[in-house]
């Protein structure tokens, strides 16, 4: 299966300010997907990163707060704008891949 | 709407047999899935159903799948201390592609 690789892997934010967390793919993938797991939770579907457009972002995220970008097949960002301490969670990025879904490690933010 | 529900927490003790239980609500779901997440780690997938599909095995791993009550299992044979780990299921809605997760189900194995 795909290999995914986020970075950073964990990084630790002043409120207001704004981090970009990156994923790396080693083969062309059609679908890339953002989520959020906040502490103790599930994981939310934020966004669908679409290669040369922009992102489908699900109820509740927006693109202001959370902007993503999808130059190729291979890669995408998303940023995490404007930082308050109810963004500490942990964002994953997931490849579709002959129909199921594989995840990267993650990156877990923490905001003070 | 779309809702998967899952029991929070599972204790076994080494070598007994763990069931762990999903109930879903959207019908047009495509395939069925159970994540691992160790702790300060990602999510692996586990194994997948399709939801035509009634049962599949993979190893020590039974998936089962009652398309009539919305109910999707997932029994792991032989339960090793390593096994102790959040187990996710999550559905896969059709033509879409997103996947909408449960609750997690927290497994305990005891020594």
């Amino acid at each position: 299966s795909a290999v995914i690789s986020q970075k950073p892997s964990r990084d630790i934010c002043q409120r207001g300010t704004s981090l970009t967390i990156q994923c790396q793919v080693d083969s062309q993938v059609t679908m890339m997907f953002w989520y959020r797991q906040q502490p103790g939770q599930s994981l939310t579907l934020i966004a669908t990163a679409n290669q040369g457009s922009e992102a489908t972002y699900e109820s509740g995220f927006v693109i202001d707060k959370f902007p993503i970008s999808r130059p190729n097949l291979t890669f995408s960002t998303l940023t995490v704008s404007n930082m308050s301490p109810e963004d500490s969670s942990i964002y994953l990025c997931s490849v579709e891949e002959a129909g199921t879904q594989h995840f990267g490690d993650g990156t877990r933010l923490s905001i003070l | 709407g779309e809702d998967v529900e899952q029991s929070l927490f599972l204790s076994v003790r080494e070598g007994d047999s763990s069931v762990i239980n999903c109930t879903y609500t959207d019908s047009s779901s495509t395939y069925l899935y159970w994540y691992k997440q160790e702790p300060g780690a990602g999510l692996q997938l586990l194994t997948y159903i399709f939801s035509n599909m009634d049962m599949k095995q993979d190893q020590r791993l039974t998936v089962l799948l009652n398309k009539k009550d919305k109910h999707l299992s997932l029994r792991i044979a032989d339960t090793q201390t390593g096994d102790s780990a959040i187990y996710f299921c999550a559905e896969s809605i059709r033509a879409t592609n997103k996947l909408i997760f449960g609750t997690g189900t927290l497994l305990a194995v005891q020594p």
